[in-house]
């Protein structure tokens, strides 16, 4: 396993500001993710975050809307950019050793936006 | 694409009871699946997976899972839930091959509550 911590933990912020969360990994590791889950919903995949490249989006994510970077095997961040209500959730990093296997989970970072 | 459904949103049972989640998905090729835990106020945690071999899969604290391949199922079982099984359940899958192995797709999740 792994030990992934996310900063912030929680946040409340206004509409029409950026957030940005960082996931710091204990590790080097190959692959990193960034998910998100609505308030009572499950996850949902929004990038993969490759280093030295631009990040692998998902279907109905864009990277204005969504930033990532990746300068290193053991960090990443992820900024929501021009937040809306609708943006408010839980946005959980991932890790993995390796492709296609098993991955593991920070501890979330809860946004409300207002 | 995969998907996965779980059927059941919520389940209420007492301590001692046994415990089943079912879990189907679909997807052409082979899969690897997962079980994640995530109990009250912590993260999300790995409870089982499977890769190959052995379909019956056993995992931590007394969980298995068994994987139907022509049932495209993996269900969760326990035979004795406990209070401290209270927790939400969510089954995972993720290609064997290709770009879409990078992906992990998620169940709906299923709240357990366990009464004492």
């Amino acid at each position: 396993s792994a030990v992934i911590s996310q900063k912030p933990s929680r946040d409340i912020c206004q509409r029409g500001t950026s957030l940005t969360i960082q996931c710091q990994v204990d590790s080097q590791v190959t692959m990193m993710f960034w998910y998100r889950q609505q308030p009572g919903q499950s996850l949902t995949l929004i990038a993969t975050a490759n280093q030295g490249s631009e990040a692998t989006y998902e279907s109905g994510f864009v990277i204005d809307k969504f930033p990532i970077s990746r300068p290193n095997l053991t960090f990443s961040t992820l900024t929501v950019s021009n937040m809306s209500p609708e943006d408010s959730s839980i946005y959980l990093c991932s890790v993995a050793r390796s492709s296609y296997n098993e991955q593991f989970f920070g501890p979330g970072t809860r946004l409300t936006v207002l | 694409a995969q998907s996965v459904s779980q059927h059941n949103h919520h389940v209420i049972l007492s301590e001692a009871a046994s415990l089943e989640l079912g879990c189907n998905y679909s997807y052409g090729g082979t899969v690897n699946l997962f079980w994640y835990v995530q109990y009250p106020g912590q993260h999300l945690q790995l409870l089982l997976k499977y890769f190959s071999g052995d379909p019956l899969v056993k995992g931590i604290k007394g969980f298995e899972a068994e994987f139907i391949k022509s049932k495209f199922s993996f269900n969760l079982r326990k035979p004795s839930v406990q209070w401290s099984d209270t927790a939400e359940y969510f089954c995972a899958v993720n290609a064997r091959e290709g770009a879409a192995g990078n992906k992990l797709t998620f169940g709906g999740g299923t709240r357990v509550l366990v009464k004492p």
